[in-house]
């Protein structure tokens, strides 16, 4: 079946800091989010992003579907952006959702 | 509105009872999901339904039933619990709207199955 890889499972990094996410995929797909999920376990929408670019504040997001890839860029972090960072797709055939297995960030102040 | 709420928050079982996870939402949308979330691990698909009447299997499907009778509910059933079902569960839904299918996700359900 499909796969949907995540990198890297695990980001430390100083308040300020800038971070690049990536999600690979193994096929193609005619949707693609990113979600936050906060400490609390609160799942966020942050991009529905099947293809292009998109930016909503410091983050933004591409996505390169004849390559296979979104990458999702946080710039000058904040402790409010610590939690678990998911792409999920959705299969062309059959409307069935994918999650990668998500990108724990940690900002440290 | 209040988005995507689920029912209950929170649930203790022993290994072998029964029990509805209810899921509703009052954004009149036609797609419905529950998904499983387990420690260091995504969300898996359990159950999903395109519309009122419909229903079908996601990845992990095995032990759980589901219903959708009216457009904005959707319950998942556990017929007999074990101790593997241990897990927080999420409710989303999502509209199609010129091909995009944004999904929103309600708050979750621990479950602890003794």
């Amino acid at each position: 079946g499909i796969q949907v890889e995540q990198s890297p499972p695990d980001l430390i990094l100083q308040e300020g800091a800038n971070s690049t996410l990536r999600c690979n995929f193994s096929d193609s797909v005619n949707n693609l989010q990113w979600f936050h999920q906060n400490p609390w376990g609160q799942l966020i929408n942050l991009f529905y992003i099947p293809s292009g670019t998109k930016q909503n504040g410091r983050l933004s997001a591409t996505t390169v579907a004849t390559e296979r890839y979104s990458l999702l860029y946080i710039s000058s972090s904040q402790t409010t952006d610590s939690g678990v960072y998911f792409c999920a797709i959705r299969m062309n055939r059959d409307d069935k959702i994918i999650f990668g297995k998500g990108t724990r960030l940690h900002i440290l102040p | 509105n209040a988005g995507v709420t689920q029912t209950p928050k929170f649930r203790v079982l022993k290994t072998g009872q029964s029990m509805t996870l209810l899921c509703a939402q009052d954004m009149n949308h036609e797609y419905m999901y529950w998904y499983r979330q387990d420690p260091g691990m995504g969300l898996r698909l359990i159950h999903y339904s395109v519309g009122e009447g419909t229903t079908a299997k996601g990845e992990v499907p095995d032990g759980y039933n589901v219903s959708r009778l009216k457009k904005q509910n959707f319950l998942l059933g556990l017929e007999s619990a074990a101790p593997s079902q241990t897990s927080v569960y999420f409710c989303a839904s999502s509209y199609r709207r010129g091909g995009e299918k944004t999904q929103y996700f309600g708050p979750g359900t621990r479950l602890l199955v003794l």
